[in-house]
């Protein structure tokens, strides 16, 4: 299994909602990932977790909460977005955070109105 | 500080017109290249890692070589399903991913 498995695919929220996407993988990678991708941009590194902990946070607003309850679980937690939030929101992992390939999901698509 | 740049930002090709896309890199300790390619709407996917200058790597149509100051990706005789960004992405020591804009690949049957 080689697969990194993220949920919901697309998403609209307005911008009081609360929701939270969410990514699993099995493949026993450590190290886990949260990026934000713009069209036509690359992927912006958000949050790296490290052996479940958190260990790299891009100067992301608060507005963005992280959370890795165990190895193969990732959660990022939304709340009162901007419009401007609104891009693909990709997960992926990695064997440890030492540069190794990353294994990217298929991402959510979200939309804040 | 690390930066990758690549070129050119959309290429379009005829189906079977080879042709390759460079990335140009400036790192302190490279730890290693990445080619990913990514199809609209969805995450990148992996396809080669470069670690020291006259590597290579290939793969059905793809083939990429790293110098010490670039990668390319060579395309061989292209197919429509390669259609895709091609994305590129270096790793000094102790740091994460260092992205490239991509190259956008159209071919045309």
């Amino acid at each position: 299994d080689t697969e990194v498995t993220q949920t919901p695919k697309h998403l609209v929220m307005g911008m009081t909602n609360k929701k939270s996407l969410k990514c699993e993988q099995h493949m026993g990678h450590r190290a886990m990932y949260w990026y934000k991708q713009k069209a036509k941009k690359p992927p912006e590194l958000m949050f790296v977790y490290s052996y479940e902990k958190l260990s790299i946070n891009e100067s992301v607003p608060s507005r963005f909460s992280p959370e890795c309850p165990n190895s193969s679980l990732l959660n990022l937690h939304l709340h009162a977005l901007q419009p401007e939030d609104s891009a693909l929101y990709l997960c992926a992992s990695s064997h440890s955070d030492r540069g190794e390939k990353l294994f990217f999901g298929s991402g959510t698509q979200l939309s804040v109105l | 500080e690390d930066q990758v740049t690549q070129s050119p930002e959309a290429l379009r090709l005829q189906e079977g017109e080879s042709s390759s896309l460079n990335c140009s890199y400036t790192v302190s300790g490279l730890r290693g290249l990445f080619w990913y390619r990514q199809d609209p709407g969805k995450g990148p996917e992996f396809l080669f890692t470069l670690y020291s200058a006259g590597e290579e790597k290939e793969k059905e149509r793809l083939k990429a070589t790293l110098t010490k100051k670039e990668s390319f990706l060579h395309i061989t005789a292209p197919k429509p399903e390669d259609s895709a960004t091609y994305l590129c992405a270096v790793q000094a020591r102790y740091s994460t991913l260092t992205f490239g804009k991509g190259t956008m690949l159209l071919v045309s049957p």
